[in-house]
């Protein structure tokens, strides 16, 4: 079975401070893709990025990095010093990848609220 | 620029009405989606195809149906609306295993429903 937790329903923070979204994840593939999703007010999820089970290396790009960790199962996203413009609804996201698993599908969590107050 | 376009933004149904939610997709995808957005539910997949006239149920599907006559559209249709089916729909498309960049799914804007 996949299931992607976000345990954070909701977040606030003020403009300039970092923030951290949290994700916890559960599956018995040993590959699968892990996908972080941005969605502002206006609805339509945008995707931010993509990692492949077998690379840990952590990425950053300009004010956003994320963190993976297979011995927590855990994909974590961080903005640092968070702007206006970042509020939004971020969904972490699971596709399996091994022989049987229906692949192409994404298993989403339940999302993060952040907003960020100037 | 790729586009995942889905043609009503907001509808309003009575209940037992047969409702139509379209989806067309520009980037010649093979994969297409219906998920629908509850709040505190996240995303929750209804449908999925893989191929022309080839379609998966997801974990939802009850009180919905799909057709894909045509690589570029899928169609989620409700065929006697029901309040509990008021909702957000959202309708995302992926490229086809094997090819660079797949597992994306790239979405459309959403259809609000609302079943009086």
């Amino acid at each position: 079975a996949q299931k992607v937790t976000q345990a954070q329903t909701e977040i606030s923070v003020v403009e300039k401070e970092d923030v951290t979204l949290d994700c916890v994840y559960e599956t018995r593939d040993t590959t699968y893709y892990l996908f972080w999703y941005k969605q502002p007010p206006s609805g339509e999820l945008v995707f931010l990025i993509r990692r492949n089970s077998f690379d840990e290396q952590n990425e950053i790009s300009g004010r956003y990095s994320w963190n993976f960790q297979k011995s927590t199962s855990s994909f974590n996203f961080t903005i640092t010093a968070s702007q206006v413009v970042d509020s939004a609804v971020y969904f972490c996201a699971l596709t399996p990848r091994d022989r049987g698993s229906t692949l192409g599908r994404l298993y989403f969590g339940r999302g993060t609220q952040l907003t960020v107050w100037p | 620029d790729v586009k995942v376009t889905q043609s009503s933004r907001y509808l309003v149904k009575r209940t037992g009405e047969k409702v139509f939610l379209e989806c067309v997709q520009d980037m010649d995808h093979e994969n297409m989606f219906w998920y629908r957005q509850d709040p505190g539910l996240g995303l929750r997949l209804i449908y999925f195809s893989y191929d022309v006239k080839m379609k998966e149920k997801g974990d939802i599907p009850e009180g919905y149906s799909v057709s894909r006559e045509k690589k570029e559209r899928f169609s989620l249709i409700l065929e006697s609306a029901s309040t509990n089916q008021t909702s957000m729909y959202l309708c995302a498309s992926s490229k086809g295993q094997g090819r660079s960049g797949a597992n994306v799914l790239t979405f459309g804007a959403g259809s609000r429903l609302t079943v009086l």
